[in-house]
């Protein structure tokens, strides 16, 4: 079974830009979540989408904002690019009936942002 | 708000040492699961535990879940080069929330 795939893998952006990274689940798993990893703020979670619906959201601005397809295939966006955005961006998924609490999350390698 | 303390954030051993991470919870969990990074990589799913006092073992590492379920620790038993690495807690105070996480311990083989 494929694992959860992340692209672009690098991505280099300069400030005031958008982005727009996408996530594809493993096949079958209909809960995906997003969180941000910087050196020094461990996994912070962005948020969670399952049947195409935010169902858990993290405390950031509201720049980030997310989207899920039918195909559980989900994309996150940034605009107004700030410094600070710069950290590895990783997506999660799980089967996702019951909430994200209870479940196990499988992750895939991450998109590195890099703000100029 | 919920949080999940997690101790040490470091913790440098001999290889043959053991180890151990904390994690604490502010409030009940419905459970708990542990992840482990290695350097460069993603996190991977360790485990799950539900159960008040649960104890499950992998191989060299030892798994518990409080009374409480408001704490849980990680052993590992004789650490190996392989072990090298960041290990990360999470719980789920509902299944109808996110998980919380804690902040990692990495784990650090001394020459």
């Amino acid at each position: 079974k494929a694992g959860v795939t992340q692209t672009p893998r690098y991505l280099i952006k300069t400030r005031g830009q958008q982005v727009t990274l996408s996530c594809s689940p493993i096949s079958g798993h209909r809960s995906v979540s997003w969180y941000q990893q910087t050196p020094g703020q461990g996994l912070q979670f962005l948020f969670e989408y399952f049947s195409e619906t935010q169902r858990n959201k993290g405390n950031f601005p509201g720049r980030f904002s997310g989207r899920q397809f039918s195909n559980s295939r989900s994309e996150m966006n940034v605009s107004t690019l700030e410094l600070g955005d710069s950290a590895l961006y990783l997506c999660a998924s799980s089967l996702g009936p019951r909430g994200q609490g209870n479940q196990p999350q499988h992750f895939g390698d991450g998109t590195r942002l890099s703000i100029l | 708000g919920q949080q999940v303390m997690q101790i040490p954030q470091y913790q440098h051993v001999q290889e043959g040492e053991d180890f151990t991470t904390y994690c604490n919870s502010s409030t009940t969990l419905s459970n708990i699961q542990w992840y482990k990074q290695r350097p460069g990589g993603h996190p991977v799913f360790l485990i799950q535990l539900v159960k008040s006092g649960e104890v499950k073992k992998q191989k060299r590492l030892t798994f518990q879940f409080g009374e409480a379920k408001k704490n849980s620790s990680l052993h590992i038993t004789a650490t190996q080069t392989t072990d090298v690495g960041t290990y990360f807690c999470a719980g789920g105070p509902d299944s109808n929330y996110q998980l919380i996480w804690g902040a990692g311990t990495k784990l650090i083989i001394k020459p």
